[in-house]
């Protein structure tokens, strides 16, 4: 079974704090992972998939096999940086659905 | 930017009704999938599907559940048989191709009462 795990349910960080959203999985096989993003009132969008290795909007996560693990980090967040967001799993030997994780609000204070 | 729409974007039903929620996909993309989330809870996936067949579904859906491309444009879900337990946000995604970026409709918020 495949499974994604994001302990923090919220995240207060000061503006120009450093931010971790942490993200665990669990698969046996090879996924592709991803971070999706949802500003208020804003739809479901993804924010970035470990296979591209881009950095989008600051925003940086490394896939860690060993540790199962795929945080997204910035080094400097922004008060527009305040959102949902969603680490999601695509099994990719079963097709192409996504797991989601149960999310993270992020809250960036000025 | 062409995006994926849903409507209506708030249905209310009586239990043991059918409801039938409506997406149309990114013109261009092949692989549609239907999504739901209860409130407080995780985004699930429901069922895959590409080149008018069903090429995946969870354990959620059940009979009562049926997808369809009536035509061109449109993918709908439909709930046979509404039960309390599946009020919850349903999120329509289309993918250009298989493993590519799903993009996500704005969610049809489904109250069964």
């Amino acid at each position: 079974a495949q499974r994604v795990t994001q302990p923090e349910k919220l995240l207060s960080v000061f503006k120009g704090a450093p931010v971790e959203l942490k993200c665990n999985y669990s698969y046996s096989g090879s996924p592709e992972l991803f971070w999706y993003v949802q500003y208020s009132r804003q739809r479901l969008q993804l924010l970035l998939r470990h296979i591209s290795r881009e950095s989008i909007k600051g925003f940086t996560a490394d896939l860690n096999k060993g540790e199962t693990s795929f945080h997204l980090k910035k080094p400097f967040a922004q008060e527009e940086d305040s959102a949902m967001y969603y680490c999601a799993l695509s099994p990719m030997e079963y097709g192409n659905k996504l797991v989601f994780g149960a999310g993270t609000i992020l809250r960036v204070k000025s | 930017e062409p995006e994926v729409t849903q409507t209506p974007s708030h249905q209310v039903t009586q239990m043991g009704q059918e409801v039938i929620l409506r997406c149309v996909p990114i013109s261009n993309h092949l692989y549609f999938y239907w999504y739901r989330q209860i409130l407080g809870q995780k985004v699930e996936f429901l069922v895959s599907f590409y080149n008018n067949e069903i090429s995946e579904k969870s354990e959620i859906f059940d009979d009562q559940f049926s997808v369809e491309r009536p035509d061109g444009s449109n993918f709908t879900l439909k709930i046979r048989s509404t039960k309390l337990e599946d009020s919850a946000m349903y999120f329509c995604a289309s993918s250009e191709r298989n493993y590519n970026e799903q993009f996500f409709g704005p969610g049809t918020r489904l109250t069964v009462l």
